[in-house]
C-alpha cells in the first residue's frame, strides 16, 4: 500500500511478556517517529529516527523500550517486561523530511 | 521544551457553520512549527495544516485556516461550513528546530446535522 502500514493492529500481552511492534514507511520517507497515546491523551513523543541513526530517544520511558530502524527503511519497537501502564495505541509516522505528515493506523496494545 | 494548551475538551457546531478550536502554545525556540491534525474514532492521525513562526500569512488548506497570532502565543485552527464527516479529535502540536511535534490533549469536534 501507499500509506504507513503498522502491524500488528491489536496486541493483547500478558504482565512480564516481551513485545515487538512493527511500522513501515511510506517508501523513501527519511524521517520515522514513535508515539505512545494513552486513552483520552494526546499523543506522547517517544523516539525519532532519520534513515537508519535514532537521534533522538529521550521520548522512551524506560530502559525496556528499544527502538531500531537497522536499514533506514522498516522499524521495529521493542517494549520488554511488559507492564498495565504500558497499555496505549502506538503510533508510527513518516515523512520526507521535517515533522510526520503520514501516520499508520496504530497498534492497540493491551497488558493483562 | 514545548508545551500545548487546548481548553476546548469538546465542541458542537451545526453542519455548514464555521467553527474555532483553540490552542494556545508555549516554547522557548525562537523558530518553530505549528500543527494541526485530525483524529476520527478509526484512530489514524491525519495531518491538516501547517504554520511557520515565521510566516506573515496565515495557512490555509482547503476549508482549514490556522489563526496565527504570534504576541498571543495563539494558533486557532478554523473549518468553514463544518461537514459531518469533520467529527473527529483535533489536536495541535507545535515543534521548534527538531520537526518534532510535541501535542496537545486535544480537542473533541461533534457536528450535528
Amino acid at each position: 500500500g501507499a500509506g504507513v502500514s503498522q502491524s500488528p493492529r491489536y496486541k493483547v500481552a500478558k504482565r512480564g511478556q516481551d513485545v515487538a511492534l512493527r511500522c513501515d514507511p511510506i517508501s523513501g520517507h527519511v524521517s520515522l517517529f514513535w508515539y505512545q497515546q494513552a486513552l483520552g491523551q494526546g499523543p506522547e513523543f517517544l523516539t525519532y529516527f532519520q534513515n537508519e541513526a535514532q537521534l533522538d530517544k529521550s521520548g522512551l520511558p524506560s530502559d525496556r523500550f528499544f527502538a531500531e530502524r537497522p536499514e533506514g527503511s522498516v522499524s521495529t519497537l521493542k517494549i520488554q517486561r511488559t507492564q498495565q501502564e504500558d497499555s496505549a495505541v502506538y503510533l508510527c509516522a513518516s515523512s520526507y523530511q521535517g515533522a510526520p505528515q503520514h501516520f499508520g493506523d496504530g497498534t492497540r496494545l493491551s497488558i493483562l | 521544551a514545548q508545551k500545548i494548551t487546548q481548553t476546548q475538551p469538546g465542541m458542537f457546531v451545526q453542519e455548514k457553520e464555521a467553527v474555532t478550536l483553540d490552542c494556545t502554545y508555549d516554547t522557548s525556540d525562537q523558530s518553530y512549527g505549528l500543527f494541526w491534525y485530525k483524529q476520527p474514532s478509526s484512530g489514524e492521525m491525519i495531518f491538516l495544516i501547517y504554520q511557520g513562526s515565521y510566516d506573515e500569512q496565515n495557512a490555509t488548506e482547503g476549508r482549514y485556516s490556522l489563526n496565527f497570532q504570534k504576541a498571543r502565543k495563539s494558533a486557532n485552527l478554523v473549518i468553514s461550513a463544518s461537514q459531518l464527516g469533520d467529527s473527529a479529535m483535533y489536536f495541535c502540536a507545535t515543534s521548534g528546530g527538531s520537526y518534532i511535534p510535541t501535542f496537545g490533549r486535544g480537542t473533541s469536534l461533534i457536528v450535528h446535522p
